[in-house]
């Protein structure tokens, strides 16, 4: 099983170029979901979703769009890159119902704006 | 106002010497607490949920407890291979789709 894929796993941007990570699951998973992780703060939830055709914001979803059309995919959209959007970019995802804290990780996109 | 805390930041541990992680957390109503070992450029990989005080969970040399306000990841006579950064995390009853992370515990392991 691969679990769940992330790509890129390295990218670097411009300030003002827009990007779309991908995150792909096979294990039939409802929940899925985007969090940057930056030094010094724990991981950060931006966008999830708990199905294909709904998606809903998390703590931080300012500068990114998320779209959900197939249960196995969940791309994060870049709108305009920031300097501050420079961070390590985790797709995760899990059951629904009590296992939903049991995230499965990706391995990470880490991305540098300039 | 941090919703979880993990101590210490970094904690270095000679192999065979036990200790503990400790993850502190203020939530109005826990639905559950997440413990996640994260590798140097990978993903947190999932370990343990607890879901009440009183509970605990094993698993080879660690074993994570909870109280009504922190959980406590016991890792028993470590080895270099336990050497990792280690997350927890917690949900709360409402919003129960988001999980807030501490910053994590650096733990190394010298042979």
């Amino acid at each position: 099983n691969a679990g769940v894929t992330q790509t890129p796993k390295f990218q670097v941007l411009k300030t003002g170029q827009s990007m779309t990570l991908q995150c792909a699951q096979d294990m039939n998973h409802e929940y899925m979901s985007w969090y940057r992780q930056d030094p010094g703060m724990g991981l950060r939830l931006i966008h999830y979703s708990v199905g294909a055709g709904i998606t809903d914001q998390g703590e931080v979803p300012n500068g990114y769009n998320v779209s959900r059309s197939t249960t196995e995919d969940f791309p994060l959209r870049l709108l305009s890159a920031a300097p501050s959007q420079t961070s390590v970019y985790f797709c995760a995802s899990s059951y629904t119902g009590i296992k939903r804290g049991e995230l499965f990780f990706g391995e990470g996109s880490r991305l540098t704006v300039l | 106002e941090d919703q979880v805390t993990q101590s210490p930041e970094a904690l270095r541990l000679q192999e065979g010497e036990s200790s503990s992680l400790n993850c502190s957390y203020t939530v109005s109503g826990l639905r559950g607490l997440f413990w996640y070992r994260q590798d140097p450029g990978k993903g947190p990989e999932f370990l343990f949920t607890l879901y009440s005080a009183g509970e605990e969970k094993e698993k080879e040399r660690l074993k994570a407890t909870l109280t009504k306000k922190e959980s406590f990841l016991h890792i028993t006579a470590p080895k270099p291979e336990d050497s990792a950064t280690y997350l927890c995390a917690v949900q709360e009853q409402r919003g129960a789709n988001n999980l807030f992370f501490g910053t994590g515990t650096r733990l190394t392991v010298i042979p």
